[in-house]
């Protein structure tokens, strides 16, 4: 099945000490997007990529990074995660932006020690 | 930022009940969506409703809105266990990214 998938699905780094999480995704999809999502809180949009243009939120903080080297791979890189950056990391897909539902992955949850 | 709110924040029904939950946004948008999550997992898309529809129907779902008053409502009818998850409105303006809701919570009781 055509799918998003998301490794690993559980993350424990130390404080200050860069961490990769992936996407892939069998979709074909042009867009993918990383959120970030706290504790009981809604998803927060990081950034997206637009095949491969790149596109960052105002607020995302400089700590966080992202690539996209195919269409089907893209990675969020932290370079110094912070206590305060422990959360689930979820990454979507859509065909398109423009009227479109977009597909989640599972998710990712870091902890940070 | 955040675009909508939903209310309740959290609701407790019993099975075969049905469950409604309101959104309420601010601007003006292309589209609303609705979404599922179930705990620690990431999120289904369950309907997109346009900003020139007033009502859609799937399945046990129907979803309702109203662009005069900026909201939107979902009812899930005869619930069942499975639908016991958090449920996110998300509004898409302009910009075509989707703007969340902080959620409702529903339980569902056998």
């Amino acid at each position: 099945d055509a799918m998003v998938i998301q490794n690993p699905r559980y993350q424990v780094t130390q404080f200050g000490k860069p961490v990769t999480l992936s996407c892939s995704q069998t979709l074909n999809h042009n867009v993918m997007y990383w959120y970030q999502q706290k504790s009981s809180q809604a998803p927060k949009l990081l950034f997206h990529y637009y095949d491969k243009d790149f596109n960052n939120e105002a607020d995302t903080p400089d700590n966080f990074q992202s690539r996209r080297p195919n269409t089907s791979f893209c990675f969020l890189d932290i370079r110094s995660p912070g206590l305060g950056d422990a959360a689930m990391y979820l990454c979507a897909t859509s065909r398109l932006m423009t009227d479109y539902e977009q597909y989640f992955g599972p998710g990712t949850r870091l902890t940070v020690t | 930022s955040q675009q909508g709110e939903e209310d309740p924040q959290a609701l407790s029904i019993q099975e075969g009940e049905n469950a409604t939950m309101n959104c309420s946004y601010k601007t003006s948008i292309n589209n609303l969506q609705w979404y599922r999550q179930n705990s620690g997992r990431g999120l289904v898309h369950l309907i997109l409703i346009r900003s020139n529809e007033r009502e859609k129907h799937s399945g046990r779902l129907r979803v309702t809105l109203d662009t005069s008053k900026k909201s939107s409502s979902l009812l899930i009818t005869a619930s069942r266990a499975a639908d016991t998850a958090s449920y996110f409105c998300a509004t898409v303006s302009n910009d075509y990214k989707l703007s969340f809701g902080a959620g409702t919570t529903v339980t569902v009781r056998a």
